[in-house]
């Protein structure tokens, strides 16, 4: 148990539509990121929270973008769905005042794009 | 040159033997390199980390190996059980304390009794 929580868990969106994943850190952590992980590969690292503010964004075009809020949970937004968005959305969150890189992923978000 | 190579892409071993997964990557600022376990339906869990200012690094039946003139890694586990089968993704990052990971492929490890 990471203490990171993610919802929902699964869901189903049609191409074009808009999608909201959310994101609870664990406790006393003030970063998040978010991942992309298709069937069968690696996550992917979309972009990072940390004090409210976006700290570095990966190869994903705009209609990506997040929000962290001030007790540091976080939301992933997608614009415009496509079928290549079908992935599993991960969490992670990691607290810079750590001496160690320990970053702790949620269960993640199922989403499928019909 | 952020790229991290991970192999073999899928392993069996026989219960009680050793499971080696091997990671290569280019990027020599890198300076974190931790190894995820995930199991089917589940985020990736922190198995073990390792810095470059040590060459070997144990953790119960895990064990990293790091080699960082060929900027290679590698995961061993001994004693391997049926429990261990997962799909393991080694990653790096660049900047200590700079969580954004960059990960290998991944190797579905298999264990037969």
């Amino acid at each position: 148990e990471t203490g990171v929580t993610q919802s929902p868990t699964h869901l189903i969106k049609t191409r074009g539509q808009q999608v909201t994943l959310r994101c609870s850190s664990q406790s006393g952590h003030n970063t998040v990121s978010w991942y992309q992980q298709a069937l069968g590969q690696g996550p992917q690292f979309i972009f990072q929270y940390y004090r409210e503010e976006e700290n570095g964004r990966g190869n994903f075009p705009p209609r990506f973008s997040g929000l962290q809020f001030p007790n540091y949970s976080s939301e992933l937004n997608v614009n415009a769905l496509e079928l290549d968005d079908s992935a599993l959305y991960l969490c992670a969150s990691s607290s810079k005042r750590d001496s160690g890189n320990t970053i702790y992923f949620g269960e993640g978000s199922w989403l499928t794009v019909v | 040159q952020q790229q991290v190579k991970q192999s073999p892409q899928s392993l069996i071993v026989q219960k009680g033997g050793i499971s080696i997964i091997n990671c290569a990557y280019e990027n020599t600022a890198f300076d974190y390199f931790p190894w995820y376990q995930q199991f089917p339906g589940k985020g990736p869990a922190l198995l073990i980390a390792i810095r470059p200012d040590v060459s070997e690094k144990k953790e119960g039946r895990f064990t990293i190996s790091f080699n960082k003139s060929a900027k290679q890694f590698s995961l061993h586990i001994m004693d391997s059980q049926p429990g261990d089968s997962a799909t393991y993704f080694c990653a790096a990052s660049r900047d200590f304390g700079n969580e954004k990971l960059t990960f290998g492929t991944g190797t579905r490890l298999t264990i037969i009794p």
